[in-house]
């Protein structure tokens, strides 16, 4: 069974820091998705990288794919409150995908 | 993307009833999935819900406890019976469209258990 382990478990930093979600594994996985849940809310998917050294940029928000897919990162810019919730990684594992412990982060104002 | 809704969205039972969790798509997916989170943590993997064949259960869960019926691609129930207080959790249904790399969620169902 492959695992991911991700990291910090919780972070709590100042509107306009910058942070970054680390999720590391010492398996191969076919992608990596990145999800955002907030309380009440089912998770939603925030990206999906496929191709290793892939990086992709959505507002904020910078998610980079290791060379060896492998493992991945996920960088906010300049957080803000809204950017509060449970982060989730996920890595393809054949018919089904694996996740990461989660992240909770909360942004004060 | 895909609208997913479940029903009950919370509900709060006694030890030793079912519940019965229905989840609904938009649009007809061949892969279903369920879930169930404790509140802040992360998911774990219930069964993948077949169409037209027994769910396929992940390891510590079986299908006398978790019942699934998927009987057509765009619905799936799951029952959790005979329910204990270690039942108490969050219960998502999950779709695959275009792939394992596109996984959409429904808003989840809050189980306690008294």
């Amino acid at each position: 069974t492959q695992l991911l382990e991700q990291s910090p478990q919780f972070l709590s930093i100042q509107e306009g820091e910058n942070l970054t979600v680390y999720c590391n594994s010492s398996s191969v996985f076919s992608s990596l998705q990145w999800y955002r849940q907030e309380p009440g809310e089912g998770p939603v998917l925030l990206v999906t990288v496929v191709t290793g050294g892939e990086v992709k940029k959505l507002k904020r928000l910078t998610f980079q794919f290791g060379d060896a897919r492998k493992d991945s990162s996920l960088h906010i810019t300049a957080a803000q409150p809204g950017d509060t919730g449970l982060y989730l990684c996920a890595g393809g594992d054949g018919n089904k995908l694996v996740f990461g412990a989660g992240t909770i982060l909360r942004v004060k104002s | 993307s895909a609208v997913i809704s479940q029903k009950p969205s919370r509900d709060i039972c006694q030890r030793g009833t079912s519940l019965t969790i229905q989840c609904q798509v938009d649009s007809q997916v061949t892969m279903m999935f369920w879930y169930r989170q404790q509140p802040g943590q992360s998911l774990t993997l219930i069964a993948t819900a077949n169409q037209g064949s027994e769910a396929t259960y992940e390891s510590g869960f079986v299908i006398d406890k978790f019942p699934i019926s998927r009987p057509n691609l765009t619905f799936s129930t799951l029952t959790v019976s005979n329910m204990s207080p270690e039942d108490s959790s969050i219960y998502l249904c999950s779709v695959v469209l275009g792939g394992l790399e596109t996984q959409y969620f429904g808003p989840g169902t809050r189980l306690l258990v008294l």
